[in-house]
């Protein structure tokens, strides 16, 4: 059974860094064509892929954040940490992290965490 | 970057109804595509992959089609549990970019 769970505060403050991690189960990020991503929602509106993490450690960042971003992973805990600094109350949104799994061009997220409210507030 | 655009933003439907949703790619991504079925207050669900392949566990009433820039998910008889917000995915070009989504409503 594949689950992805997601730790991380709810409230930061504006030039904070955010650090989330999500600990997942059932598979392993060492296997060819698994991979971890991030993805954001603000409320209401769509959804954003921020970073993937491969089994290879191949890494792809948001051309427009990707300054601000770093995605890492721990093969022997079986977690995937995203940092994103300097946060501001535009960031603020709900959080995901998701397996992707394919080969090629051919992935998909095919198990998502629950998510996590992120609040940017002072 | 890839921008996907989906059509329409919004539908109302009623139970039983046949609903189609575009999405168009501002290039060429073959069949590099995925759908999602995301309810309020949950994480999406991934719906079909490769732009007409079910995902396991999924109705055969949703179904996907297209290649190129040009695809469509197609519900063939609306339940009450479909209404949601779908989104489409690119994964052909660099990170995986979603459209705006298409939210089905009821009628």
């Amino acid at each position: 059974q594949i689950t992805l769970e997601q730790s991380g505060p709810t409230l930061v403050k504006p030039t904070q860094t955010l650090t989330l991690t999500c600990t997942f189960s059932g598979f392993s990020l060492s296997s060819s064509g698994v991979g971890v991503g991030w993805i954001r929602q603000p409320l209401g509106e769509a959804l954003e892929c921020l970073a993937l993490i491969s089994y290879d450690d191949d890494k792809r960042y948001s051309p427009s954040l990707q300054n601000r971003l770093t995605i890492t992973k721990d093969t022997s805990k079986n977690q995937v940490v995203l940092t994103m600094t300097n946060m501001d109350p535009v960031d603020t949104a709900t959080y995901y992290c998701a397996r992707s799994f394919g080969y090629g061009y051919m992935d998909a997220f095919d198990f998502w965490g629950p998510g996590t409210a992120v609040t940017v507030s002072s | 970057d890839i921008q996907m655009t989906q059509s329409p933003p919004s539908l109302s439907a009623s139970v039983g109804d046949r609903v189609i949703i575009t999405c168009r790619a501002s290039q060429n991504i073959f069949t590099y595509l995925n759908w999602y079925q995301q309810k309020p207050g949950k994480a999406p669900e991934l719906l079909i992959y490769a732009a007409s392949r079910l995902q396991s566990g999924v109705p055969s009433r949703f179904s996907g089609s297209g290649s190129g820039t040009d695809f469509t998910l197609t519900i063939s008889s609306l339940q009450p549990e479909d209404f949601a917000t779908y989104y489409c995915q690119q994964t052909y070009s660099g990170l995986r970019t979603f459209g705006r989504g298409t939210k089905v409503e009821i009628k």
